[in-house]
């Protein structure tokens, strides 16, 4: 069985401020993970992904996420929120099956 | 290069009624997907047709659920009869990635057709 928790279905963060949203995993087996977003009025789309290539992963728009398997998390973070930021984050895992698991996602909200 | 497309963006139907989800994938991607997401909780997987075959469907939640995709291009989703707790966002998704046993590429989303049952 596999399993993605988001800790925290709401994030408000100040622009300009750093984003952390948490994600961690439950897996039987080695896990690719990756982060989606959601902008309002559109499909998900890719953020990142780790494929066991690099445990420090680089995605678009300046964010990134980090791979630590002692603590079974993919948190994902940003050094700097902008207001474009505003959206809806889903950590998910592919594990024993050719599908994503998804988590629960979290609300980013960027206040001026 | 056209993304995944949905069709109806937004249906509203009564209890009992019937209600068929349209999904075109990307030109060429052999792999497609539906999700559900229910009442702001997690997107739950649903089905993984490869080409025109099931290839897991696991996630379908009974049997009035049906998904065919015909020719292995485009691919439906009919609810009959629709319950209450069948409302909630219905994603498709589509990937390229050859077989393997992890899904180690990108899916790529349409924005999801948003069903209403009353």
């Amino acid at each position: 069985a596999q399993s993605v928790t988001q800790l925290g279905s709401h994030v408000s963060v100040s622009e300009g401020a750093l984003v952390l949203l948490r994600c961690n995993y439950s897996s039987s087996v080695p896990p690719y993970l990756f982060w989606y977003v959601q902008y309002p009025n559109q499909g998900l789309q890719l953020l990142l992904k780790y494929t066991s290539a690099a445990t420090l992963v680089k995605g678009i728009n300046g964010f990134e996420a980090e791979f630590k398997k002692s603590e079974t998390s993919f948190h994902l973070t940003k050094p700097s929120a902008h207001m474009s930021d505003a959206a809806e984050y889903f950590c998910a895992l592919s594990g024993s099956a050719r599908q994503l698991t998804f988590g629960s996602g979290t609300q980013l909200t960027v206040l001026p | 290069e056209a993304g995944v497309t949905q069709f109806p963006s937004h249906s509203v139907i009564e209890k009992g009624q019937t209600v068929t989800l349209r999904c075109d994938p990307i030109s060429g991607h052999d792999n497609l997907y539906w999700y559900r997401r229910v009442m702001g909780k997690e997107i739950k997987f649903l089905l993984h047709f490869v080409k025109e075959s099931k290839q897991d469907e696991s996630g379908m939640p009974n049997n009035r659920f049906l998904a065919e995709r015909t020719g292995g291009t485009y691919s439906t989703l009919k609810v009959q009869p629709a319950e209450l707790e069948d409302s909630g966002v219905y994603f498709c998704a589509s990937s390229g990635e050859a077989s393997g046993r992890l899904l180690t590429g990108e899916l790529f989303f349409g924005e999801g057709s948003r069903l209403t049952v009353l």
